[in-house]
């Protein structure tokens, strides 16, 4: 069964640092990969989508890497910003594309 | 990019009544949806899964009785609370799939539900 892990569980930075959120997952036989980012008390949205056959995807200051062999993504945001502050989540679609499976995510809080 | 709508975004019912709270995708046909619910300061945790005509999957601990879920059509899922308690006040989130070849997962912007 697909178990999806990410660390750290919660992460605390200043301003302007760069930083990695880990993800892996234990089933490499996987369609997608999701990172998604949370507010508190809202819904989901979409950061990167990375499909099984790239490497990764970049938009703005996110940069998003995909090994699969290994079972691990990681996302990096560069120059972190206040308005960054949320809980960053990951999920895998099965190769069905019918499951999505998710870690408990990584709550960032960046500090001006 | 897609757009999943989710109704309502606030609901606040009293005890032992039922709740419907929809899920919609506005410009694309989803085959696959999910339901989730959210505790507070936790993670996502997954309901069910539907599929378009077909009974929905149960995660184990889900009771299906309590939380029905209907997808009746490729562009609307259903999910009602019948017979609500106090304890099923929670956050619920509803996902689709969009596609075969690219599949991308949606998520609408979630339900509020407190019961009193």
């Amino acid at each position: 069964k697909q178990e999806v892990t990410q660390i750290p569980a919660a992460l605390s930075v200043p301003e302007g640092e760069n930083l990695v959120l880990n993800c892996s997952f234990t089933d490499s036989a996987i369609y997608n990969l999701q990172w998604f980012r949370q507010d508190p008390g809202k819904g989901l949205t979409s950061l990167l989508l990375i499909q099984s056959s790239q490497r990764e995807q970049t938009s703005g200051r996110l940069n998003a890497s995909l090994d699969k062999s290994s079972g691990r993504s990681t996302l990096y945001i560069a120059a972190s910003q206040p308005g960054d502050s949320a809980t960053y989540l990951c999920a895998v679609i099965d190769q069905a594309g019918t499951a999505l499976i998710f870690g408990k995510g990584t709550t960032l809080s960046v500090s001006s | 990019g897609a757009v999943v709508s989710q109704h309502p975004s606030r609901v606040i019912c009293k005890s032992g009544t039922s709740v419907k709270i929809e899920c919609r995708s506005l410009d694309f046909q989803a085959t696959t949806m999910f339901w989730y619910r959210q505790f507070p300061k936790q993670s996502l945790m997954l309901m069910a899964t539907s599929n378009e005509g077909s009974k929905a999957t149960y995660e184990q601990g889900v009771e299906k009785d309590k939380f029905l879920i209907n997808h009746a059509s490729l562009t609307l899922s259903t999910l009602t609370v019948t017979s609500a308690h106090p304890e099923d006040s929670s956050f619920y989130i509803c996902s689709a799939l969009s596609g075969r070849v690219n599949t991308e997962a949606f998520f609408g912007q979630g339900t509020r539900l407190t019961v009193v």
